[in-house]
């Protein structure tokens, strides 16, 4: 079993949606929780933080944390075509910066 | 601010011969490095972990003689891939630990390196 689940889409979405984009996971040892944006041939962007359980809201997106149930979420309210992306979510066991673990990615397409 | 480049940002190469890729951290001190490799639709690989004055530490199944890493100074790791071979191509990712109080302390990645060994 991997350490972090996550579902590889494609989704599509028409523009204005909210998307909810979730991992899961194994090791209930994690304790800080990120999102990244990746365009494509571009590295991944940091969009979102997490420590512990709880919501993050940054604009637009939506971070929540479900240690109990072993899942996170990032929505995106009011999705545009430039959030056509992969996002990815990273987990770690501490603050140090060291290992992360990342799921593969879920492709998202906004169509104008 | 934590801003990472990478250079060049893109490579063609003979088979055979050496590339090698640069990460820099343009606005802060990285006392760890990262770099990935990311093949078509998946996730990134975590190839090894880089700190400033010591040895890299690879994971496993990476081999250490053919990903030469250097992390000479605080803002300035190299990853050469050694004697290249077409399997080699791939996207090469680096990342930096920004630990700077007051700001989350996590990775910031770099914009990438395709190589593409012919």
């Amino acid at each position: 079993q991997k350490e972090v689940e996550q579902d590889p889409g494609p989704l599509s979405v028409p523009e204005g949606a909210i998307v909810s984009l979730n991992c899961t996971y194994s090791n209930s040892a994690f304790q800080y929780f990120m999102w990244y944006r990746q365009y494509s041939r571009k590295g991944p962007e940091l969009l979102m933080y997490t420590y512990s359980s709880g919501n993050k809201e940054d604009g637009r997106f939506t971070a929540q944390v479900d240690k109990s149930s072993k899942y996170i979420s990032l929505f995106i309210r009011d999705s545009q075509p430039s959030d056509s992306a992969t996002y990815l979510c990273a987990m770690a066991y501490t603050n140090t910066g060291n290992q992360f673990y990342f799921g593969t990615g879920t492709s998202l397409t906004v169509i104008p | 601010g934590a801003v990472v480049s990478q250079h060049p940002s893109r490579v063609i190469c003979k088979s055979g011969t050496s590339v090698k890729i640069e990460c820099r951290s343009l606005d802060f001190q990285a006392t760890t490095m990262f770099w990935y490799r990311q093949f078509p639709k998946q996730s990134l690989m975590l190839m090894a972990t880089s700190n400033e004055g010591s040895k890299a530490t690879y994971e496993q199944g990476v081999e250490k003689d053919k990903f030469l890493i250097n992390h000479a100074s605080l803002t300035l790791s190299t990853l050469t891939v050694t004697s290249a071979h077409p399997e080699d191509s791939s996207f090469y990712i680096c990342s930096a630990r920004n630990p700077i109080a007051g700001v989350e302390d996590t990775q910031y990645f770099g914009p990438g390196t395709r190589l593409t060994v012919l």
